[in-house]
């Protein structure tokens, strides 16, 4: 059973460039997460989505970036005119149907603005 | 809103010695996870703690969780090389079925062993 992937697992943006981050979860999870990991910190929790909703957004900042997990697919984490401060590790985490229970994390995507 | 302190957020220590590091949060939860991050690495899982008064021990790391302290503790017993990383706590501050788990980090334990 292949665990949650997400890609790329590097990528590099010039400053106003969009990035796409994309996460696949594992197989029969149905529950993904979106958390950012700035420099030296902890995880910051940024999104919570299910098959065609988006459940808590509530970690999201309110311009430039958006979600979404379709129907067919992976998620994906969009970021619209990136600026530095949005160099960071993104990490993609799944769960199954019932929620509550343990989150599964990916390899990460490196973000870096230059 | 949910918080969790870890300390110490560096820990510099000798092979053989034993060690712990804290993690307290704010409100009640029965999930604490435990996850160890190597530089550019993602989380590994190390324990999954489920109720008050869980212990779950793995090699030379134990886990143990406090629900009315709102307190977990990861015991190092003798430390070895091989444990130098980026330790985290995360509680899970499950609001129900309608809003799923967000975990709430702490800002993590910087360890290092020195042979």
């Amino acid at each position: 059973n292949a665990g949650v992937m997400q890609n790329p697992r590097h990528l590099v943006r010039r400053r106003g460039q969009e990035a796409r981050l994309r996460c696949s979860p594992m197989k029969g999870h149905s529950h993904v997460y979106w958390y950012r990991q700035l420099p030296e910190e902890g995880l910051k929790f940024m999104v919570y989505l299910q098959k065609e909703n988006i459940i808590d957004e509530s970690g999201m900042p309110k311009e430039r970036f958006s979600a979404e997990f379709p129907k067919e697919g992976p998620s994906i984490l969009r970021i619209q005119q990136v600026v530095r401060g949005d160099s960071a590790a993104y990490f993609c985490a799944s769960s199954p149907q019932l929620a509550g229970v343990e989150q599964y994390f990916g390899p990460g995507t490196r973000l870096t603005v230059t | 809103e949910l918080k969790v302190e870890q300390n110490p957020l560096f820990l510099s220590m000798q092979e053989g010695k034993n060690y712990t590091i804290y993690c307290n949060y704010s409100t009640t939860s029965d999930r604490l996870y435990w996850y160890r991050q190597d530089p550019g690495k993602s989380l590994e899982s190390l324990f999954v703690l489920l109720s008050n008064g869980a212990v779950k021990q793995e090699g030379r790391l134990m886990a143990s969780l406090d629900t009315k302290a709102r307190l977990s503790t990861l015991h190092i017993t003798a430390a070895v090389h091989d444990l130098s990383a980026t330790y985290f706590c995360a509680v899970d501050g499950w609001i129900g079925e309608t809003s799923g788990s967000r975990l709430t980090f702490g800002e993590g334990t910087q360890l290092t062993v020195n042979p």
